[in-house]
């Protein structure tokens, strides 16, 4: 069985400073994971996503996560936070063999100036 | 490539209409989704379509039905719309294999209010 939890529902930044989002797994098998973005009134788009290759996965807009096995977890992190950050994050989990990814609840990054 | 396409993009029922929301991807992915999201509670899976020819049960059907018209589309009906049915709608797609995991595109999204 497959599972994600997304410890904090809201992290707030200021512009220019380090952004981390966190996130536990649970997965029976080798795990796929996923960090999606929705800003505002919008569909959600592909930030990164592993998938067993490099435990390090660079994504868009100078986003990176870090897959920890033995820590089961997958933090979404950002050196500098930009104002066009703020948006709703999603950490995915998808097992091979399951149709079906299974959604943290999502962490709301506000930017401040 | 369009990817996922849903129409409309706004609604507005009344309690009791019957309405269907319509999506379709040209990425010639097997398996499609519908999901709801609503302010705090995530997205939640409504009906899934693993491959054409079927489909299942997520973890808020009631008060849906789906169709899998062919492998591009994938409908969502509400035959007697409520109150509680007032929500953003996603469709979404995956194409699977057995080496590796796909990524899951989504639709723009589907708001639907119902009074």
């Amino acid at each position: 069985a497959q599972s994600v939890t997304q410890l904090d529902s809201h992290v707030s930044v200021s512009e220019g400073t380090p952004v981390l989002l966190r996130c536990n797994y649970s997965s029976s098998y080798s795990p796929s994971l996923f960090w999606y973005v929705q800003h505002p009134n919008k569909g959600l788009q592909l930030l990164l996503k592993y998938t067993s290759a490099a435990t390090l996965v660079k994504g868009i807009n100078g986003f990176e996560a870090e897959f920890k096995k033995s820590e089961t977890s997958f933090h979404l992190t950002k050196p500098s936070a930009h104002m066009s950050d703020a948006a709703e994050y999603f950490c995915v989990v998808s097992d091979l063999g399951s149709y079906i990814p299974t959604f943290g609840r999502g962490t709301s990054l506000i930017v401040h100036p | 490539n369009a990817g996922v396409t849903q129409t409309p993009k706004f609604q507005v029922l009344k309690t009791g209409q019957s309405m269907t929301l319509q999506c379709a991807q040209d990425m010639n992915h097997n398996s499609m989704y519908w999901y709801r999201q609503d302010p705090g509670m995530g997205l939640r899976l409504i009906y899934y379509s693993a491959s054409e020819g079927t489909t299942d049960k997520g973890e808020v059907p009631n008060g849906y039905n789906v169709s899998r018209l062919n492998k591009r589309e994938f409908s969502l009906r509400l035959e007697s719309a409520a109150p509680s049915q007032t929500s953003v709608y996603f469709c979404a797609s995956i194409g699977h294999s057995r080496l590796m995991i796909e990524t899951q595109y989504f639709g723009p999204g589907t708001r639907l209010l119902v009074l």
